[in-house]
């Protein structure tokens, strides 16, 4: 069964960290661009960033570039985000996702909640 | 960036009529290398992740009814639910992959009348 598993939510002070990972199953990552979306509470999605196959090519939204971090091992077929000097607006449950052309197969997602 | 605008916010449909949806794209969003439209449609009801069901704005996912269709070319797109059913209650998203950053739609909630 082709399967996407989000990993690394939780409760974190503004201004802090967090890494998310997101683990696939039933396909090869290596395959695939990959991508993260957002979902803040009762509103729609927000697309954040995608990497293409090698990691070569990374691409973010203006309100994550510069504090967050997409990343892949393709050995472990494994997504990351890394997010740092999070904000209060950051909360909300982040999906990963594949992409074949339109993101064709979803995780579950993974709440991060940025209070203090 | 791409600024893509759903209409209407939110829809009330009988069960058997039909249901469109429509997302205006601030430039087109037509592939030159293939000469298709990079425009998705997600479904997401609620506590679950978007369901994809239609791309390059007019190809069905595998598995989606064929009640769904999507059509449009360059900055007009609609979706359509040709005979709407109980289990069609949801939020849609429009989607541009045409370039970075690939937004989406504000959503339109399709309820029943």
């Amino acid at each position: 069964e082709v399967q996407l598993v989000e990993s690394g939510g939780g409760l974190v002070q503004p201004g802090g960290s967090l890494r998310l990972s997101c683990v696939a199953s039933g396909f090869p990552i290596n395959n695939y661009w990959m991508t993260w979306v957002r979902q803040s509470p009762g509103e729609g999605l927000e697309w954040l960033a995608n990497i293409n196959p090698d990691g070569s090519e990374k691409y973010y939204v203006d309100s994550v570039r510069g504090r967050f971090t997409i990343s892949r091992d393709n050995a472990k077929n494994s997504l990351f985000l890394q997010m740092s000097s999070l904000r209060t607006e950051d909360t909300a449950l982040y999906y990963c996702a594949r992409v074949n052309g339109a993101a064709n197969v979803w995780g579950q997602g993974a709440l991060v909640t940025v209070s203090s | 960036d791409i600024v893509l605008t759903q209409s209407p916010d939110s829809l009330a449909v009988s069960l058997g009529d039909r249901a469109t949806i429509k997302c205006k794209s601030s430039q087109a969003v037509l592939n030159s290398f293939n000469t298709l439209n990079d425009l998705a449609w997600y479904q997401q009801k609620p506590g679950h992740p978007p369901k994809l069901l239609i791309y390059w704005a007019s190809t069905r996912e595998s598995g989606v009814p064929d009640r769904f269709s999507g059509s449009g070319s360059g900055t007009d797109f609609t979706l359509t639910i040709s005979s709407l059913q109980a289990e069609d209650v949801a939020i849609y998203y429009c989607h541009q992959y045409f370039t970075p950053p690939h937004s989406f739609g504000q959503g339109t909630k399709l309820e029943i009348k």
